[in-house]
């Protein structure tokens, strides 16, 4: 299985910030990655396909880039409403794996 | 609008089976595949399986191989994700996700709508 981790775990940061959050996959998966957003009690909400395709309706303060076994997500400028957990998700081989997720709290 | 709409919570002893339903509504069912994603409490999420649309393709993870089966009713554009054999560790949220089976619209296998999550608690 291919492991997907995320680092940090927690970050700490305030509105306005710019926030970078990454995600090792343990081999190659080409651009085969998402990024999920993910609040209390709520399903997971798709932020980023293909490495650095936008959801539609998703702010473009949100950015992703990488490919091969390093991705990263960028919020450009952290608004109140960002604060939450994220996920990394690769869909290049079965079976399809996640990040533990990193959560994006207050300072 | 697009939704899928869950099955309320379970609770069940060890060795039970449990069946979860998904509704689609807001889209044409036959046009796109389901994933079966499960969250123990404060994990991240686990992928399970996806089914298409017609029925006739599923793929599960090797992990669920044997206690997982999912099916579909298109008559009712409702999915199901039936496990077995239940076990303390399968207590969950478990989400049904949207996915472009397709791939009409170039998104690949990503989940772009979700259900509400269903809560499985496997307790004696």
């Amino acid at each position: 299985d291919i492991q997907m981790t995320q680092s940090p775990s927690t970050l700490s940061a305030s509105v306005g910030d710019r926030v970078i959050i990454t995600c090792r996959a343990s081999q190659d998966i080409s651009s085969w990655l998402a990024w999920y957003q993910q609040k209390p009690g709520k399903a997971p909400k798709l932020l980023i396909y293909k490495a650095s395709t936008l959801e539609s309706g998703v702010p473009s303060r949100f950015t992703g880039s990488g490919s091969e076994t390093e991705f990263t997500l960028t919020i450009s400028s952290l608004q109140s409403d960002d604060f939450a957990t994220y996920y990394c998700h690769q869909y290049r081989s079965y079976p399809w794996t996640f990040g533990q997720g990193t959560k994006v709290e207050i300072k | 609008q697009v939704q899928l709409v869950q099955s309320g919570a379970e609770v069940k002893k060890p060795g039970a089976s449990v069946k979860v339903s998904c509704k689609a509504s807001g889209y044409t069912f036959t046009g796109y595949g389901l994933s079966w994603v499960r969250q123990a409490p404060g994990q991240g999420p686990e992928w399970m399986g996806w089914i298409s649309d017609q029925n006739d393709n599923t793929n599960y993870a090797q992990k669920f191989q044997g206690r997982v089966t999912l099916t579909t009713d298109t008559s009712t554009s409702t999915a199901y994700m039936e496990l077995r054999s239940l076990r303390a560790d399968d207590t969950a949220v478990y989400y049904c996700a949207r996915m472009d089976y397709y791939d009409t619209s170039g998104k690949g296998d990503v989940f772009d709508i979700w259900g509400q999550g269903t809560m499985v608690t496997v307790s004696s």
